[in-house]
């Protein structure tokens, strides 16, 4: 079955610069990957997916990227702010097969 | 629009005794439902999916079991409760199929087995 690993586990930036995130997946028949922000004691939210016919998505101060070749994908936060702060999740799909395979979540700490 | 509600927020319960969360979606029908357990400090563990009612898929074995009576209910449930099942649960929806297949989360409940 499919298996993200997610990278790094922990990552603290000054406010204003950027923050990225990186994940590995194992399953090439994955091809939709979504981006989940969680906060404290909330439930995650999707912040940003990308489907495997696009190499890049951006949203504002976000974007994700996705290397197929590779099968790793890639969150950037720009201009980090300290609401930024928060553990953010990817995870890995088949469309249709019902279910995600998260990473093990990032701790972003955006400091002043 | 659609939304989720999980209950409740918080439960301490003490071992051996039964548990049962309620989750409820509002404004779809036929969603997919899934029960996701998060350990301390660590990530989403998929403990239940379910396509429609009364049908219900586990992925691990474990002390819990799922039910849905309804549509759009999802219950979780344990006879009784071991110390290794506190955590976090959430509860999740996503559209049946489909080209936009998102998975949206409800607010989770923290679960502590004393």
């Amino acid at each position: 079955g499919e298996n993200v690993e997610q990278h790094p586990s922990t990552l603290s930036v000054q406010e204003g610069d950027s923050a990225v995130i990186k994940c590995t997946y194992s399953d090439s028949a994955s091809n939709y990957f979504p981006w989940y922000k969680q906060e404290l004691g909330k439930g995650p939210q999707l912040i940003i997916d990308i489907r495997s016919n696009v190499g890049e998505k951006k949203d504002q101060r976000i974007a994700v990227t996705l290397n197929k070749t590779a099968k790793h994908f890639s969150l950037h936060i720009t201009e980090t702010q300290p609401e930024d702060s928060a553990v953010y999740f990817c995870a890995a799909s088949i469309m249709g097969a019902q279910k995600l395979v998260f990473g093990q979540g990032t701790r972003l700490t955006i400091n002043p | 629009s659609q939304t989720i509600h999980q209950w409740p927020a918080t439960l301490v319960q003490p071992v051996g005794s039964p548990l049962s969360l309620e989750c409820t979606v509002e404004g779809t029908s036929n969603p997919n439902l899934y029960w996701y357990r998060q350990a301390a400090g660590r990530g989403l563990q998929l403990l239940f999916y379910s396509v429609g009612i009364g049908q219900i898929s586990s992925e691990v074995p474990q002390n819990l079991s799922a039910s849905r009576p309804q549509d759009r209910q999802f219950i979780l449930s344990s006879k009784k409760l071991l110390l290794s099942d506190s955590g976090f649960y959430l509860c999740a929806w996503s559209v049946l199929g489909g080209p936009n297949e998102k998975l949206f989360f409800g607010s989770g409940t923290q679960l502590s087995v004393l």
